[in-house]
């Protein structure tokens, strides 16, 4: 089946430094990638939608400044956190769709 | 209100016993409806997709119900390897986005 790959699956990174995480579409292309945040006992909440070819849309709320996606090919989305803060740590998941939503593994973020 | 959700738990039941979650959504014009299991600190992966004929898989069967803006899922038979966080997932076709209830915890216990 249809394989999302997403790196790195945990890092840990200094306050005010700039982390960025990956997501593969591995055996289908991705006009749309998602990516998601979760923190602990919460649900998943949608960050913004990554468009192939074009600029992200984020959700209400999420600064496009602080959390850069570049999606440049059609297997490859990109989330930069810049600039992380200790309130940034946390869960965050990349998801594309064939007929289904598939997930990346997760990345677990923790700024210290 | 949000826009979907769910009674977060955790039920918590012993092994063989039958146990149903709901999840209501407020978007009448939701169109995809899943049910996702998302184990401890893993990515949710997919349980079920929700038909309005209803769809069972094995032990598990998923009802939606569009008067009344909910679904359901039925677990029958319960096993331990059943715990696991179940997500309430609903989409529309115009936007492609997926929309995540919080999330029933179920702990099965022998």
């Amino acid at each position: 089946g249809a394989v999302v790959s997403q790196h790195p699956s945990w890092v840990i990174c200094k306050s005010g430094t700039s982390v960025k995480i990956e997501c593969r579409s591995l055996d289908f292309q991705a006009t749309t990638m998602f990516w998601y945040r979760q923190f602990p006992k919460q649900s998943l909440m949608l960050m913004a939608t990554s468009n192939e070819g074009s600029k992200a849309t984020y959700e209400q709320g999420v600064e496009k400044d602080k959390f850069l996606i570049n999606h440049a090919s059609l297997t490859l989305s990109t989330l930069t956190v810049t600039s992380a803060h200790p309130e940034d740590s946390s869960f965050y998941i990349c998801s594309a769709r064939s007929n289904e939503a598939f997930f990346g593994q997760g990345t677990r973020l923790t700024v210290v | 209100r949000k826009e979907v959700e769910q009674d977060p738990g955790p039920f918590n039941v012993p092994e063989g016993a039958t146990v149903a979650f709901n999840c209501t959504y407020s978007n009448s014009a939701s169109q995809s409806f899943f049910w996702y299991r998302q184990d401890c600190r893993k990515e949710p992966k997919l349980l079920m997709s929700v038909y309005s004929s209803g769809n069972e898989d094995g032990r598990f069967t998923a009802q939606l119900n569009r008067a009344s803006q909910y679904i359901s899922l039925l677990i029958r038979d319960s096993k331990l390897s059943d715990s696991a966080t179940y997500l309430c997932v609903v989409g529309t076709t115009r936007t492609y986005k997926y929309i995540f209830g919080t999330g029933t915890r179920l702990k099965v216990l022998a």
